[in-house]
């Protein structure tokens, strides 16, 4: 079974300008969360999609947004780059949306931000 | 709000050696994980914990789980360099989404 796929892999981007980054669930995962890692803040959570709608959103401006398709595979947009996005995003997925389903992880996109 | 400590932040031991690392969570919890990262990499999953007292061995890891103390604990037994790495422990909050909240996590360096 396929794991968790994220493209792309590696980003170079622009203050100011637009990134949109896409994560593939497992076959059969309904469920996405998005996080972001830095090395000064650590793994926080984005949000989370299930059956297209967002459950939960983290602490993170609105520049930050994302959705879901009809067949789970999710996209995350990130407008008006700051350099401070600079980060690997990770998304994960799961069977379902609740605590009882364990999270799996993708490589990550490492975006970095000139 | 769901806090989780880890402890320590970075770890520098020699093969063949034991330590301990220790992840505190401030509110009660469905389920506590424990990831290896290696760098530039994602996130491995090693153990999922779900109840009191429970206690999950691989290889030279072992995790425990005190959920009266919200204390879990990864322990390396007679470490070797491959086990290199920073590993996260994150914790699921009771009754709500399944939103992971994440340690800092501990680097661990083993050293010939």
């Amino acid at each position: 079974k396929a794991g968790v796929t994220q493209t792309p892999r590696y980003l170079i981007k622009t203050r100011g300008q637009q990134v949109t980054l896409s994560c593939s669930p497992i076959s059969g995962h309904r469920s996405v969360s998005w996080y972001q890692q830095t090395p000064g803040q650590g793994l926080q959570f984005l949000f989370e999609y299930f059956s297209e709608t967002q459950r939960n959103k983290g602490n993170f401006p609105g520049r930050f947004s994302g959705r879901q398709f009809s067949n789970s595979r999710s996209e995350m947009n990130v407008s008006t780059l700051e350099l401070g996005d600079s980060a690997l995003y990770l998304c994960a997925s799961s069977l379902a949306a609740g605590s009882g389903y364990e999270q799996y992880f993708g490589p990550g996109t490492r975006l970095t931000v000139t | 709000e769901l806090k989780v400590e880890q402890n320590p932040l970075f770890l520098s031991m020699q093969e063949g050696k034991n330590y301990t690392i220790y992840c505190n969570y401030s509110t009660t919890s469905d389920r506590l994980y424990w990831y290896r990262q290696d760098p530039g990499k994602s996130l491995e999953s090693l153990f999922v914990l779900l109840s009191n007292g429970a206690v999950k061995q691989e290889g030279r890891l072992m995790a425990s789980l005190d959920t009266k103390a919200r204390l879990s604990t990864l322990h390396i037994t007679a470490a070797v360099h491959d086990l290199s790495a920073t590993y996260f422990c994150a914790v699921v909050r009771q009754g709500g989404s399944e939103k992971l909240v994440f340690g800092k996590g501990t680097k661990l360096t083993v050293n010939p």
